[in-house]
This record gives C-alpha cells, sequence and structure tokens, in this order.
C-alpha cells in the first residue's frame, strides 16, 4: 500500500466555486500534515499544515485533518485561474513522505 | 535571504558519466533533503540529513547514488554511472530541525541521461 495517496485528477472546478482535493495516508503513527502547491515547471511551495484534528483556516484556504480515518483534505474557496497547479499532500512520522500530487484547473 | 541554492539547473549527460548536483541550504536550517521527482513515481525522498549526519538513506535507489554534506552550507548527490532512468528533476530542501518542519525547495536540477 502507498504511504500517502491522492488521486491524480485533473480536477477541473469552475472560478469562484469551492475545490476540495482529498489525501489518504498509512501510517498511524504520522504527527504532521501539509498541503503543498507546484506550479508546473517550478518547486513546490508550503500552503498549509496542520498537526491536530480538525479544521484549519488560511484566507480562502482551509484544511480538515481526521487521524482516526486516516484522511487529509484541503478546500479552496473561491477558486481563481492562479490556484491552477498541482497540490502535494505530504505526512511526517520522522521523514516528511509526499503524494503524487492532483492536478487542478480552475475553468474561468 | 536567497532561499535554497541549486546547481546545475539543467544537466545533460550520457550514459555512463558522473553527475554531481550541488544545494546550498538556508543558513541556519539543520535538515537537508534530497528528493526525485518523475511523472510516473511522483515526489520521492531520497536521503535527508540532521547537523550533517546522514539520517535516512533507504530511498537512494541504488550503490550509484551517494551524497555526503561535509559542511552546514554544503551538500552533494552523486551519480556514478548514470543510467537513462536516472533522468528526473532533483529537488534539494532545508528546514530547521526544530518547529514546524516545513521544507523550503530549491529550483531543482533537470538531469536527463541520454
Amino acid at each position: 500500500q502507498k504511504e500517502v495517496e491522492q488521486n491524480s485528477g485533473p480536477l477541473s472546478v469552475p472560478e469562484g466555486a469551492i475545490a476540495s482535493l482529498n489525501c489518504t495516508y498509512s501510517d498511524r503513527g504520522s504527527q504532521s500534515f501539509f498541503w503543498y502547491r507546484q506550479y508546473s515547471g517550478k518547486s513546490p511551495e508550503l500552503i498549509m499544515s496542520i498537526y491536530s484534528n480538525g479544521d484549519k483556516e488560511d484566507g480562502r484556504f482551509t484544511a480538515q485533518l481526521n487521524k482516526a480515518s486516516q484522511y487529509v483534505s484541503l478546500l479552496i474557496r473561491d477558486s481563481q485561474p492562479s490556484d491552477s497547479a498541482t497540490y502535494l499532500c505530504a505526512v511526517m512520522r520522522d521523514k516528511i513522505i509526499f503524494g503524487k500530487g492532483t492536478r487542478l484547473h480552475i475553468l474561468p | 535571504d536567497a532561499g535554497v541554492i541549486q546547481s546545475p539547473r539543467h544537466e545533460v549527460t550520457e550514459m555512463g558519466q558522473e553527475v554531481t548536483l550541488r544545494c546550498k541550504p538556508i543558513s541556519g536550517h539543520n535538515s537537508l533533503f534530497w528528493y526525485r521527482q518523475t511523472m510516473m513515481r511522483g515526489l520521492e525522498l531520497l536521503i535527508y540529513f540532521n547537523n550533517n549526519v546522514p539520517i535516512d538513506d533507504s530511498g537512494m535507489p541504488e550503490d550509484r547514488f551517494s551524497a555526503k554534506m561535509p559542511n552546514a552550507s554544503f551538500s552533494t548527490l552523486k551519480i556514478q554511472p548514470s543510467e537513462p532512468r536516472d533522468s528526473a528533476v532533483y529537488f534539494c530542501a532545508s528546514s530547521p530541525l526544530s518547529g514546524a518542519n516545513v521544507l523550503t525547495f530549491g529550483a531543482g536540477s533537470r538531469l536527463t541521461v541520454l
């Protein structure tokens, strides 16, 4: 079983709508969870980090964590064309492991 | 701060040649990570260092790969001999040892082995 799983997409969302990105992980000992955004040809950059169950909001972004279900999600409200990118879920116990990413396409 | 600096940005070489990728982490960051990214396998952790000491190299694909961190401001990833399947983007990232464990990535080195 792959350690961090994400739907590869592409996920197409109309501009202004909510984009919902999901991630599951296999290691129950994982303690830190991250979402990175990667534009084509660029390096990943951190959007959100979350460490405890529940929701964490930062501007248009909300990260959600459910450790019992081993599930992490990222919601992007009021989606903009500039949000079109690949979103990488990352999980850490002693080292940081990435999923393969979900390609998000915001339709103007 | 200039961020994480990697060189070269692009490298094209022939099978069997030695390749050396270089990384300068952010000053004050104690942890350094080498990742490899391909379409098929995504972003894979190859090796990471804490305070210049290799902690986990279980992701290094085989003996052709080696990494060193002789001091806090410099690391190398070497492939000898290189093979076409090594073609990928190699990222270096650094983070503070304590705290939020947030990675800052360099721009990457795109390696093509012919």
